[in-house]
């Protein structure tokens, strides 16, 4: 089935160690998002990339990165972690500009310690 | 700024009764609406979009631009129906979306 993966589901960092969350897609989707969920909050928008254009939200913490480096796969950097970063974590592609609806991956769970 | 505010955090309700869950809106332009649900242990997938105007497994929204609302309603609940829902905006020319922190619906028997 064409879908949404995430790697991996739960991922443990400790406070400051540099951790990378993977997203993959077989639907071919132009569109990949990364969004911030932490408990009993909203979604948040961190990123998305419309192919290989990147675009940040303008409240997204320079600790985050991110890299495209083919349709197929999006990452998540979090250069030094902080307890604050513990959330799960949402990918989610969009097919193209008249395709409004999102596909949304599992989701990883992070946590620093 | 744009917002969405969904003000119940939990909405319960017998198996067969009406279901109503609040979405309102803040955007100045025109507003793509949208509602995502998640099921227990699944992830979040698309429920409705208000272009479309559709019916999916009972459940209808419409938009209301007078009093920037966008309302998910159902006739009669089912025990399956339990699960969160999220309410998203989709801002103009963007490929941005904005969620409601979302309303945990619970059907009860």
């Amino acid at each position: 089935d064409a879908m949404v993966i995430q790697n991996p589901r739960y991922q443990v960092t400790q406070f400051g160690k540099p951790v990378t969350l993977s997203c993959s897609q077989t639907l071919n989707h132009n569109v990949m998002y990364w969004y911030q969920q932490k408990s009993s909050q909203a979604p948040k928008l961190l990123f998305h990339y419309y192919d290989k254009d990147f675009n940040n939200e303008a409240d997204t913490p320079d600790n985050f990165q991110s890299r495209r480096p083919n349709t197929s796969f999006c990452f998540l950097d979090i250069r030094s972690p902080g307890l604050g970063d513990a959330a799960m974590y949402l990918c989610a592609t969009r097919k193209d500009r008249a395709t409004p609806g999102q596909y949304f991956g599992p989701g990883t769970r992070l946590t620093v310690t | 700024a744009q917002r969405v505010t969904q003000p119940e955090k939990l909405l319960s309700v017998f198996k067969g009764a009406p279901v109503e869950l609040k979405c309102n809106y803040s955007y100045s332009g025109s507003p793509e609406l949208f509602w995502y649900v998640q099921y227990s242990r699944q992830r979040l997938q698309l429920l409705l979009r208000h272009i479309s105007r559709e019916s999916i497994k009972g459940f209808t929204a419409d938009l209301n631009k007078g009093e920037t609302s966008f309302h998910l309603k159902k006739p009669f609940a089912q025990e399956e129906d339990s699960a969160m829902y999220y309410c998203a905006l989709s801002t103009s020319g963007t490929y941005k979306y904005i969620f409601g922190t979302g309303t945990r619906l619970k059907v009860l028997a």
